[in-house]
C-alpha cells in the first residue's frame, strides 16, 4: 500500500514536503508518480521518478518549484513543494507505475495541501 | 495529447448498462487506462491496454477501442459503481494525460 503524509495549510509563497510510504512490494523496483486533484477538478499528473532516480520529470505547471525524490532504503517517496500559490491547493496522491504496462496500478489515499493566507 | 471524455455526467439506474467514451487527440494505439475514483478514496485502476482488466476487477467492467476512440462499459450497474471515471493515456509517458472525467450518478 501507499500512505501519503505531510499536507496541511501553507501560506502563499511557502513550502511543504510531502511523503509517501510504501509497503507490500519491492519499492526499489518501481517507478513512482505524484498526481494531484484540485477541489472540484480532475486528476493532474505532477511528477515522475524512476526506480533509482535515473529519470525525473515534471509537469510544466510545477517545474522549477517542485522537487521529487525517493529513499529506497526507507521505501519512501517525497515531493518538496516550494513557492506555493493558491493554484497548488489540491489533494496530492502518490501512485506506482505498473510493471506490465505504464498505467498507475496502486495509489495512496492522498494528502491535502491548502495554500491560503 | 489531449484526452476528452463524454458525457461529463451520466445518469443510469442500478442494473442498467453504462457506456463511457474517451477520445484522444491523436492515435495512442491501445496505451489507455481507465480509473474509478470515489470521494476520499484512492483512485483504482480498472483497465489497462484499453481492454485488459486489472487484477481483481469484476468482469462487468470492460474496455474497448484503439487509436483515438475508446469505451468503458459497465454492465448491470451495482451501487458501488457510482463514482467518477477517468481515462488516461500512457504512450510516450511522461507526461501522463487524463481526461476530465465522467461522473456516473444514480438515476
Amino acid at each position: 500500500q501507499l500512505v501519503e503524509s505531510g499536507g496541511g495549510l501553507v501560506k502563499p509563497g511557502g513550502s511543504v514536503r510531502l511523503s509517501c510510504e510504501a509497503s507490500g512490494f519491492l519499492f526499489k523496483n518501481a517507478s513512482m508518480n505524484w498526481v494531484r486533484q484540485a477541489p472540484g477538478k480532475g486528476l493532474e499528473w505532477v511528477s515522475s521518478i524512476g526506480p533509482i532516480s535515473t529519470y525525473i520529470y515534471y509537469a510544466d505547471s510545477v517545474r522549477g518549484r517542485f522537487t521529487i525524490s525517493r529513499d529506497n532504503a526507507k521505501n519512501s517517496l517525497f515531493l518538496q513543494l516550494d513557492r506555493l500559490s493558491a493554484e497548488d491547493t489540491a489533494v496530492y496522491f502518490c501512485a506506482r507505475v505498473s510493471r506490465t504496462s505504464a498505467a498507475l496500478d496502486l495509489w495512496g489515499q492522498g494528502t491535502l495541501v491548502t495554500v491560503s493566507s | 495529447i489531449l484526452m476528452t471524455q463524454s458525457p461529463a455526467t451520466l445518469s443510469v439506474s442500478p442494473g442498467d448498462r453504462a457506456t463511457l467514451s474517451c477520445r484522444a487527440s491523436q492515435s495512442i494505439n491501445t496505451n489507455l487506462a481507465w480509473y474509478q475514483h470515489k470521494p476520499g478514496q484512492a483512485p483504482r485502476l480498472l483497465i489497462h491496454g484499453a481492454s485488459t482488466r486489472a487484477t481483481g476487477i469484476p468482469d462487468r467492467f470492460s474496455g474497448s477501442g484503439s487509436g483515438t476512440d475508446f469505451t468503458l462499459t459497465i454492465s448491470s450497474l451495482q451501487s458501488e459503481d457510482f463514482a467518477v471515471y477517468y481515462c488516461q493515456h500512457y504512450i510516450n509517458w511522461p507526461p501522463y494525460s487524463f481526461g476530465q472525467g465522467t461522473k456516473l450518478e444514480i438515476k
